[in-house]
C-alpha cells in the first residue's frame, strides 16, 4: 500500500524558522515533492529531493533520508504570506515513472 | 505563453448528468495527471497518463472517465456514478514521469 503522513496545522511566528515533517511508505520510490498552495488556488511547487540530504532554494530547504522514509521542509525567516497548506507529494514508482501521491497536507499559520 | 489551462474554472451541473472537465496543455509534456480536492483535504489522484492513448487508474477512479487522444489534451468526464462529485478538481502535467509537475488552476464543479 501507499501511505504519506504529515501534520494537519502548525502555528508560527512572523520571522521565525518552521519545520514541516512527513514520513512515506510506498512501493516504489522516485523522488519527494513539496508544494505550496494558498487557499482557493492551484499548488506550486517547491522543492524536489531524489538523493539522502539537504537541498536548499532561498528561505526554503527541503530534507530526504530514504532509509527512514522522511523528510521535512523548512521554512526561515517566515512571512505573513508564507500562510498556506504544504503538500507533501511522492513519486510511487520506478524507471523513471510512476503516479504522483500527495499527502493530506499542513496548513500553516503564521502570526506577527 | 507556456501553461496548462483548465475551463470552465466554476460548473454547475444538475444531478445525475455527466459533465466533461477540460485540461489543454503546450508545454509538450508526456505525462498528464487529474486530482480532485475537498474541502481540507489533500489531493487525490484519479487517473493519469504517461503517454498517448495510454492511461492508468488512480486511487479514486470509480464513477470517472478520461481519454487521451492528443498529447495537448486530457479531459475528465465525471459521470453519474460517482456518488460525491462536488468538489475541486485539478489537472497537471510533468515532462515525464519523473520531475515536478505543474498544475492548471482548477475547475470547481458544484453538482446541485
Amino acid at each position: 500500500g501507499q501511505n504519506i503522513d504529515q501534520p494537519t496545522e502548525m502555528t508560527a511566528t512572523e520571522g521565525a524558522i518552521v519545520q514541516i515533517n512527513c514520513t512515506y511508505q510506498t512501493s516504489g520510490f522516485n523522488g519527494l515533492f513539496w508544494y505550496q498552495q494558498h487557499a482557493g488556488e492551484a499548488p506550486t511547487f517547491l522543492s524536489y529531493n531524489v538523493l539522502d540530504g539537504l537541498e536548499e532554494k532561498g528561505r526554503f530547504s527541503s530534507f530526504l533520508s530514504r532509509s527512514k522514509g522522511y523528510s521535512y521542509l523548512l521554512l526561515k525567516e517566515l512571512q505573513m504570506k508564507d500562510s498556506a497548506s504544504y503538500l507533501c507529494a511522492v513519486r510511487d514508482g520506478y524507471n523513471q515513472g510512476g503516479k504522483l501521491i500527495f499527502g493530506q497536507g499542513t496548513e500553516l499559520s503564521v502570526k506577527p | 505563453d507556456g501553461g496548462i489551462t483548465q475551463s470552465p474554472k466554476y460548473l454547475f451541473r444538475k444531478e445525475g448528468q455527466n459533465v466533461t472537465l477540460s485540461c489543454e496543455q503546450n508545454l509538450n509534456h508526456d505525462a498528464m495527471y487529474w486530482y480532485r480536492q475537498d474541502p481540507g483535504q489533500g489531493l487525490r489522484l484519479i487517473y493519469y497518463s504517461q503517454i498517448v492513448n495510454d492511461f492508468q487508474k488512480g486511487d479514486i477512479a470509480e464513477g470517472y472517465s478520461v481519454s487521451r487522444e492528443k498529447k495537448e489534451s486530457f479531459p475528465l468526464t465525471v459521470t453519474s456514478a460517482q456518488k460525491n462529485p462536488t468538489a475541486f478538481y485539478l489537472c497537471a502535467s510533468s515532462i515525464k514521469g519523473y520531475t515536478e509537475a505543474f498544475f492548471g488552476q482548477g475547475t470547481r464543479l458544484t453538482v446541485v
